[in-house]
């Protein structure tokens, strides 16, 4: 069975400082992984996606993830949160033909 | 280039009541998917295609049909709505089953 685990329903981070949004699959298979963001009352947007290359995966807006699969992590991070950062972030799996989306983490930037 | 475009935007149906919710996408995709958004619980699939004139079922499927007659439209029916399926729906598509370009969603009310 596929699933996705995000670890944290709602983080608050200071502008400026890093962000870190937790996330964990299981996978029968090797896995294609996303990260999503959605902004208030809008679509999804792609932030970076692994597909079994490098597993460092740099994505748009400064935001960084790493595949780490004896940790079944693939978790986001980015150096310096700006307030255009706020918004629910989801961890996806992709397994054959589905995707499966984690429960979402709503990221708060303190000014 | 408009993407992924859905009709309507926003939606009040009676219990009962029938109605269909278009997709469309002018990317040529072959892939198109319908997801419904509920709080707290991520985006869960609820229909998929591969291609014209074909359909799978998601995680969610029952209450629901679709069709896809033409590669630019897949279109998403609830022949009987019920006020479990007030929700946020959205479409999303893709050239393979990679990278998903989401529309910009339609909210349902089911009174």
């Amino acid at each position: 069975a596929q699933s996705v685990t995000q670890l944290d329903s709602h983080v608050s981070v200071s502008e400026g400082t890093p962000v870190l949004l937790r996330c964990n699959y299981s996978s029968s298979y090797s896995p294609s992984l996303f990260w999503y963001v959605q902004h208030p009352n809008k679509g999804l947007q792609l932030l970076l996606k692994y597909t079994s290359a490098a597993t460092l995966v740099k994505g748009i807006n400064g935001f960084e993830a790493e595949f780490k699969k004896s940790e079944t992590s693939f978790h986001l991070t980015k150096p310096s949160a700006h307030m255009s950062d706020a918004a629910e972030y989801f961890c996806v799996v992709l397994t054959g033909n589905q995707f499966y989306f984690g429960t979402g983490t709503s990221l708060t930037v303190i000014p | 280039n408009a993407g992924v475009t859905q009709t309507p935007k926003f939606r009040v149906l009676k219990t009962g009541q029938s109605m269909t919710l278009l997709c469309a996408q002018d990317m040529n995709h072959e892939y198109m998917y319908w997801y419904r958004q509920d709080p707290g619980m991520g985006l869960r699939l609820i229909h998929y295609s591969v291609g014209e004139g074909t359909t799978a079922k998601g995680e969610v499927p029952d209450g629901y049909n679709v069709s896809r007659l033409k590669k630019q439209n897949f279109l998403l029916g609830l022949e009987s709505a019920a006020p479990s399926q007030t929700s946020v729906y959205f479409c999303a598509s893709s050239y393979s089953p990679q990278t998903q370009y989401f529309g910009p969603g339609t909210r349902l009310l089911v009174l």
